[in-house]
């Protein structure tokens, strides 16, 4: 059983879409969050849930959505997709808001705005 | 400017040498993370250092904590080509619970 799985694994899509990215982890981990990694690989937060709360919010355009219907889950929804939003999108999650105790990713959704 | 530079940025190495690479900020941080990232995945935690001075060891990786926690490096003995991957360094500073990755040193280890 995956621990946190993504889906979808690759998205390909034309400006001006919208799009969702789901994430699901069967970890018991109460916080969840999503990560974007450029093309350089830097990895820079977006958002935060602890138990379907929001508690971190990055300077992330309003385009983009997170929405968490339960602990276990946390969806990215992307309005008006613009070709600067192709990256790679990965989930994570941890025991608690001290995430000393270790991130476990997902394995990413690469979205290429074309 | 970024909180944790990482050095060095790519280092391409053959079979059994031994590397280490750094990672070094001006803030002081309660702990910090190292994770390998291999391509296609996610990054994968290997290990946290929370006190200053600490040394941790996980096989043929050696991982220290600076005494004024705020910088760590990263040891490989005798790498092997399965340690081929992103190292990154992570960890929240000050009083700050909002986590902050480096940008990472690519390892290529040859056979």
């Amino acid at each position: 059983d995956t621990a946190v799985s993504q889906t979808p694994k690759y998205l390909v899509t034309q400006m001006g879409n919208d799009k969702s990215i789901k994430c699901e982890q069967n970890l018991g981990h109460d916080t969840m969050y999503w990560y974007k990694q450029d093309s350089k690989k830097f990895l820079k937060i977006m958002f935060s849930y602890n138990n379907k709360e929001l508690i971190i919010n990055e300077t992330v355009p309003n385009r983009f959505s997170p929405k968490s219907p339960d602990k276990a889950h946390l969806n990215l929804h992307i309005n008006s997709l613009e070709l600067g939003d192709s990256a790679v999108y990965f989930c994570a999650s941890s025991h608690a808001r001290d995430w000393r105790y270790g991130y476990t990713f997902g394995s990413g959704t690469r979205l290429t705005v074309v | 400017t970024q909180l944790l530079e990482q050095s060095p940025q790519f280092l391409s190495i053959q079979e059994g040498e031994n590397l280490t690479v750094y990672c070094n900020s001006s803030s002081v941080f309660s702990s910090l993370q190292w994770y390998r990232q291999e391509p296609g995945e996610g990054p994968v935690l290997l290990v946290t250092v929370v006190t200053g001075g600490e040394v941790k060891k996980l096989k043929r990786l050696t991982f220290q904590f600076g005494d004024a926690r705020k910088d760590s490096s990263l040891h490989i003995t005798a790498a092997q080509p399965g340690d081929t991957g992103l190292y990154l360094c992570a960890g929240a500073p000050g009083g700050s619970y909002i986590p902050t990755f480096g940008r990472g040193t690519s390892l290529i280890v040859h056979p």
